[in-house]
């Protein structure tokens, strides 16, 4: 089953602007992990956040955890054309087998 | 340094035939993974290998797929017989963690039609 489910299911925005997508999940997990999906490829990582971070920066990325509320957010900012992807989130619980959910449809129009 | 290598990169056949995917992973990484995307949805995890031998395999269709890892190296994963609903992309993906839950590294898949 998929633990992390991730909103909106789609996004579309104009090239420049901030894309936020986030994740919620159930139960505790160990870290929790983004990746993006560019059409038609495997999956590329992004980043990686453990359970007792709060936020974490990776060029125009910025992702943050709140365990309290079971929840994710990865923020891009000044998107571009190439940041056209699906995004997932993939929680790591105690038993570290990555769950992923269903993905963010990102698409930045130019 | 080289990505994990997977072929073919599509394949169609029909109901009932058998079909093979190949997984090359990264030099060094002794954690192997097999995911099934089905369209619209994330990756789910078929079964993991930790140099030659299966981790998990719980979410594996035993009766229709099998997978080996031979020498800890390259993988195969196979589908016989095939049904319609096996129509996804598989994906191998390879770690340097050892049960860790780190970074995985995936490779590009194959994409299976059964008709």
């Amino acid at each position: 089953s998929q633990q992390g489910e991730e909103d909106p299911q789609a996004l579309s925005i104009q090239e420049g602007e901030n894309a936020t997508m986030n994740c919620s999940y159930k139960t505790s997990i160990n870290n929790l992990q983004w990746y993006r999906q560019n059409s038609g490829r495997g999956l590329v990582h992004l980043i990686l956040i453990r359970s007792n971070e709060r936020e974490k920066h990776s060029g125009r990325l910025r992702v943050t955890l709140d365990t309290s509320k079971k929840s994710s957010s990865l923020l891009i900012t000044a998107s571009r054309a190439a940041d056209t992807a699906s995004y997932f989130c993939a929680t790591v619980p105690g038993d570290y087998k990555l769950s992923f959910g269903a993905g963010t449809t990102v698409t930045v129009r130019a | 340094e080289a990505g994990v290598a997977q072929s073919p990169r599509y394949k169609i056949i029909e109901k009932r035939q058998s079909v093979a995917f190949w997984c090359n992973p990264i030099s060094g990484h002794a954690t192997l993974y097999w995911y099934q995307q089905i369209l619209g949805q994330g990756p789910k995890l078929l079964i993991q290998f930790q140099n030659n031998g299966v981790v998990d395999d719980s979410q594996l269709p035993k009766d229709r797929f099998s997978a080996e890892r031979l020498k800890g190296v390259d993988s195969t994963l196979k589908i016989q017989p095939a049904k319609l609903e096996d129509s996804a992309v598989y994906l191998c993906a390879s770690s340097l963690e050892r049960l860790a839950g780190g970074r995985q590294y995936f490779g590009p898949g194959t994409r299976l039609t059964v008709l």
